[in-house]
């Protein structure tokens, strides 16, 4: 079964705007993290954000945001003032359980082009 | 610090070859992952080591696929027999056990075309 969904189409995003990029999740794990990666035409996997199961507020890593609803299971990013480097696939991943092999369970990704 | 390095950067092969690849970590992290990513897919787990031992492999490993890392620091992943559904970017990554957050820093990846 798909952990991690995200089913957004390709997005178009002006440069300076806000974008909102979806992610669900599936786990009965109490104890899970969630992560956003960025991952440019160059191929390599950016760590852009980390939320954890228990944390009560949203994390927040410069223009990146994360709007965690814990009961609906998503864990939306937000980039804030889009600039044309942001231009990418965005994925969504999840570890479960606090110990472990910590592996990585990601989605399909969702694409941004940030326009001028 | 040179963040993690994977060699070579793209390989093109021929159906039945045998290809190896390496993976330098990030040298303080004591965890390192091989990851699968084809067209228009996220990364998919393949196999994993804690220090030098191998502690967690996924069925997607055939045994086509063997994965070591002596000593704890590099490791190597080699595909003997290589196949066309091999063809795929191939990602490493480390981490550090005791970060709470267990965020995983990836490589370059290298990219394999099997013909």
């Amino acid at each position: 079964a798909q952990k991690i969904t995200q089913t957004q189409p390709g997005m178009f995003v002006q440069e300076k705007e806000a974008v909102t990029l979806d992610c669900t999740y599936d786990t009965s794990d109490p104890s899970y993290g969630l992560f956003w990666y960025k991952q440019p035409s160059s191929g390599e996997m950016i760590f852009l954000i980390y939320q954890g199961s228990y944390d009560q507020q949203n994390a927040t890593e410069g223009r990146y945001s994360l709007n965690f609803q814990k009961a609906r299971k998503s864990a939306n990013l937000v980039i804030s003032a889009s600039q044309l480097g942001d231009s990418a696939m965005y994925f969504c991943a999840m570890r479960e359980g606090l110990s472990g092999n910590n592996r990585l369970a990601f989605g399909k990704g969702n694409q941004v082009v940030v326009i001028p | 610090d040179t963040g993690v390095s994977q060699n070579p950067r793209h390989k093109i092969t021929k159906r039945g070859q045998n290809v190896t690849f390496r993976c330098d970590p990030i040298s303080e992290h004591n965890r390192l992952y091989w990851y699968r990513q084809t067209l228009g897919q996220g990364p998919e787990f393949l196999t994993y080591f804690q220090n030098e031992a191998q502690l967690e492999k996924s069925r997607l490993l055939s045994d086509r696929f063997s994965a070591e890392r002596p000593k704890g620091s590099f490791s190597t992943l080699e595909i003997q027999r290589t196949e066309q559904g091999d063809s795929a970017m191939y990602l490493c990554a480390s981490s550090f056990s005791t970060s709470g957050r267990g965020e995983q820093f990836f490589g370059p990846g290298t990219r394999l075309t099997v013909l």
